[in-house]
């Protein structure tokens, strides 16, 4: 079946402590995108990559890097730098960059 | 940057109802997207329109693309409980290269 995994589902770090939330997918999509979301609230863009090894800043980028090394993955990392860490985050893919995007199921993380 | 709003924020509504939300914007959009999200998962894309005046259905859902481009709107008929949930208009940003997302209407039934 083609999708979008993300995991884990649920993920708890200590304040303080890097993290890495993964994302692949094997529909073949040139581009991928993180998103945001805390509670009650819209989607924010974090990072976004058109084609492999290139990505660029989204709206939300501080604290966050990413990587694109192989189409089918591109992993967030929560750095110690984002303040405010704990929230719902969401990676997609898309055929082209603009057009529909899925999205995977999600990881909910928790920094305690 | 362009912005997509998305009206009402929030809607409580009887089970067996219709509904009807819409999504503005000041700007003239080419792709129309409508997405689902239940409670802690990610989005589903509903219904994609391309075209200004297209009307497309998806079961008992129904999206139009406005005349002017700069609208669109759904409607979801005879709800049921398991249509609870977040929706998200959504269309390519400038240059094309990302979405943009409205901020969601909240829909909660009452059985």
């Amino acid at each position: 079946d083609g999708g979008i995994t993300q995991s884990p589902k649920y993920l708890f770090r200590k304040e303080g402590q890097n993290v890495t939330l993964s994302c692949e997918q094997n529909l073949n999509h040139d581009a991928m995108y993180w998103y945001r979301q805390d509670p009650g609230q819209g989607l924010r863009l974090i990072y976004y990559s058109q084609i492999v090894n290139d990505f660029q800043k989204g709206d939300i980028a501080e604290g966050y890097s990413v990587s694109r090394e192989k189409k089918e993955s591109f992993p967030l990392t929560v750095t110690s730098a984002q303040k405010n860490p704990t929230a719902f985050y969401l990676c997609a893919s898309s055929m082209l960059a603009g057009n529909e995007q899925f999205f995977g199921p999600g990881t909910r993380l928790t920094v305690l | 940057g362009q912005q997509l709003n998305q009206s009402p924020q929030s809607m409580f509504i009887q089970e067996g109802e219709d509904v009807s939300m819409n999504c503005t914007s000041s700007s003239i959009f080419n792709t129309w997207l409508w997405y689902k999200q239940d409670p802690g998962e990610g989005p589903v894309l509903l219904i994609a329109l391309y075209k200004a005046g297209e009307l497309t259905s998806n079961g008992r859902l129904t999206a139009q693309f406005g005349i002017t481009r700069k609208d669109s709107f759904l409607n979801i008929s005879a709800s049921i409980p398991s249509d609870v949930g977040i929706y998200f208009c959504a269309g390519p940003g400038q240059g094309a290269q990302k979405l943009v997302f409205g901020q969601g209407t909240r829909l909660t039934i009452n059985p």
